[in-house]
């Protein structure tokens, strides 16, 4: 069926450093690709989103792309802050899935000053 | 606008006891889900409301009940706790079930089982 796997952590980077988050998904459709983060205590929160295949999702200086040929969509950032420590979930969801979403396993971020 | 909102946020049960997790949206969103989250295995829903008067299975349903109260509110019950319930409960909504819409979480509730 239909999953995504996303890189294991925990990682740890210093401020300003460069972030990359890997995801691969398995899907015999066309699904959607998505980014949560999880701050501590707190909910889910969708972070950027990509719909279709070359579609790049950006928010709060993240970027990730939809990659077809490599069915990937890696998590970016240039310069991570202090404030970027959270969880961060790679989702899928396809009508494939029926309609559900199948998260990852969760990547943890610390970044330390 | 308080989005998606569960109650209570901590609960502590014996073996056994049976309790209700509340969950509510005030977004006008059709679909609702419930999902446990436990150390490395991401998020597994548990069951789900694609519209106002039906529900369905996810992947992990046993043990569980839930009941779509209204376009508002979407409950789950433990009937009879059992330790390996012990997790942290998220609930979601979303306009329409699946893509390409995203789903919105509550802040979860910290369920433990002794």
């Amino acid at each position: 069926g239909d999953s995504v796997t996303q890189m294991e952590g925990p990682v740890t980077l210093s401020e300003e450093a460069f972030l990359t988050i890997n995801c691969t998904y398995t899907a015999t459709g066309y699904p959607s690709l998505f980014w949560y983060v999880q701050y501590p205590g707190e909910g889910l929160q969708l972070l950027l989103k990509a719909t279709k295949a070359d579609d790049k999702g950006s928010n709060k200086g993240f970027e990730a792309t939809y990659r077809k040929e490599t069915t990937s969509f890696h998590l970016e950032k240039g310069s991570v802050q202090v404030s970027d420590s959270a969880v961060y979930f790679c989702a899928l969801s396809s009508t494939n899935t029926g309609n559900q979403f199948y998260f990852g396993t969760g990547t943890s971020l610390t970044v330390i000053p | 606008n308080a989005g998606v909102t569960q109650t209570p946020k901590f609960q502590v049960l014996k073996t056994g006891q049976s309790m209700t997790l509340q969950c509510a949206q005030d977004m006008n969103h059709n679909s609702m889900y419930w999902y446990r989250q436990d150390p490395g295995m991401g998020l597994r829903l548990i069951y789900y409301s694609a519209s106002e008067g039906t529900t369905d299975k996810g992947e992990v349903p046993n043990g569980y009940n839930v009941s779509r109260l209204n376009k508002r509110e979407f409950s789950l019950r433990l009937e009879s706790a059992a330790p390996s319930q012990t997790s942290v409960y998220f609930c979601a909504s979303s306009v329409i079930a699946g893509a390409p819409y995203e789903q919105y979480f509550g802040p979860g509730t910290r369920l433990t089982v002794t």
